[in-house]
């Protein structure tokens, strides 16, 4: 079984500019996560989606935003990019009602 | 590869000694806890996890104990080996929230041949 793919894997963007990053979940799984990691914070939880509905989201700016698609594909959505936003954007996965998510490798956001 | 913390707290060990790290959380609500490992330039692999109504579980070389009186989590690794070698993060949720974890600031394992 595919794991959980991320496109691309590396994005160098400009301050001001929008990036949207997508994520391709394990066959079967309807839970999506994404989240932000940084050297200085970590592992930061974004948001979730099941079945196209955000369920639960994290203390990120509006400028974050995502999606999901109806054969659970989901994308993510950052505008207005700041420096701080270079960081590396991890999708996990999972079966509903299950915690164990399976995580992507990533797409490392540079942003100049 | 990935650089995932600049000042992760290190953990080194002999090869074939045994390797403990620990996490400590904040949420006494939280009550299911993942332990992940992250190697150079991937994802966060599942290692094992646990539930609050436990506070032991083992696995394949490893073994995860949980004190919730202190809000403490340990992970053992049995006769580490060099494969071990990455940086390992806690991650604790609570009921319905569905998966917003929160991670640990992660320790990483230093295996010497």
């Amino acid at each position: 079984k595919a794991g959980v793919t991320q496109t691309p894997r590396y994005l160098i963007k400009t301050r001001g500019q929008q990036v949207t990053l997508s994520c391709s979940p394990i066959s079967g799984h309807r839970s999506v996560s994404w989240y932000q990691q940084t050297p200085g914070q970590g592992l930061q939880f974004l948001f979730e989606y099941f079945s196209e509905t955000q369920r639960n989201k994290g203390n990120f700016p509006g400028r974050f935003s995502g999606r999901q698609f109806s054969n659970s594909r989901s994308e993510m959505n950052v505008s207005t990019l700041e420096l701080g936003d270079s960081a590396l954007y991890l999708c996990a996965s999972s079966l509903d009602y299950t915690y164990e998510q399976y995580f992507g490798p990533g797409t490392r956001l540079t942003v100049t | 590869g990935e650089s995932v913390g600049l000042h992760l707290p290190t953990l080194s060990v002999q090869e074939g000694d045994n390797s403990i790290i620990n996490c400590a959380y904040s949420n006494s609500a939280s009550d299911y806890f993942i332990w992940y490992k992250q190697e150079s330039g991937k994802g966060p692999q599942f290692i094992i996890d646990i539930r609050s109504n436990m506070d032991k579980r083992q696995g394949q070389r490893v073994t995860v104990l949980l004190n919730k009186t202190v809000k403490h989590l340990s992970l053992q690794i049995a006769a580490t080996q060099p494969g071990d070698s990455a940086v390992y993060f806690c991650a604790e949720t609570g009921l319905y929230n569905f998966n917003k974890f929160y991670f640990g600031s992660g320790t990483k394992l230093n295996v010497k041949p």
